[in-house]
């Protein structure tokens, strides 16, 4: 069974490009969430996706957007790449939106960033 | 807005040396409660959690009490190994969607 995968792993970009990211979630999961974690950080939540639609989103510029598909697969894409954009991007599924009592999340290993 | 401190590492134990890696959360409500370990070059990984006040999460050894009073989920293993090092996250969920999380703490374990 695999679990939740994201590409590509590692990438770099220049300053004011496009970034698109890919993930699958784990199979039987519907809802995507993806996090930034700054080096040296905590993962930051961005936004969530479920019914291909946002749901929730964190404290992150539009330059920040996403999209699910019919297959719950998810990109997400940064316009106009800051320095400050260079981090580990997670995706995590669960099987729908979680609930307080903490439907088990699973994340994937990430891709890293660099702006340069 | 809800937030969660960790103690600032990084952390260098023996081992079997004993671990505690302490947790404080800002809620409103009663959120879950969970921590999270991401080994070098992994993602991030459930370890334990709770749901409640009181409730005790453990999992491979490592154990942590919700406790609402202090508003805490410290992380603890009696007997730590060369394997647990890693970084530590706590983290707590509340209503729907979204993790917030700790800072992380760094543990190395020396042989």
């Amino acid at each position: 069974d695999a679990g939740v995968t994201q590409s590509p792993t590692h990438l770099i970009k220049t300053r004011g490009q496009q970034v698109t990211l890919r993930c699958s979630p784990k199979s039987g999961h519907d809802t995507v969430s993806w996090y930034q974690q700054a080096l040296g950080q905590g993962p930051q939540f961005i936004f969530q996706y479920y019914e291909e639609e946002e749901r929730q989103r964190g404290n992150f510029p539009d330059r920040f957007s996403g999209h699910q598909f019919p297959n719950y697969s998810s990109e997400l894409n940064v316009n106009a790449l800051l320095l400050g954009d260079s981090a580990l991007y997670l995706c995590a599924s669960s099987l729908g939106m979680v609930s307080r009592y903490g439907n088990t999340i699973y994340f994937g290993e990430g891709s890293w960033l660099t702006v340069v | 807005g809800d937030s969660v401190t960790q103690m600032e590492g990084p952390v260098t134990l023996s081992e079997e040396a004993f671990l505690t890696i302490n947790c404080t959360y800002t809620a409103t409500g009663y959120p879950s409660l969970f921590w999270y370990v991401q080994y070098p070059g992994e993602g991030l990984q459930l370890l334990l959690k709770a749901t409640k006040a009181d409730d005790k999460g453990s999992n491979k050894g490592f154990e942590a009490t919700y406790r609402k009073e202090t508003t805490s989920f410290h992380l603890e293993k009696g007997s730590v190994q060369v394997s647990d090092s890693a970084v530590y996250f706590c983290a707590l969920i509340q209503g729907a969607q979204k993790l917030v999380f700790g800072q992380g703490t760094r543990l190395t374990i020396n042989p």
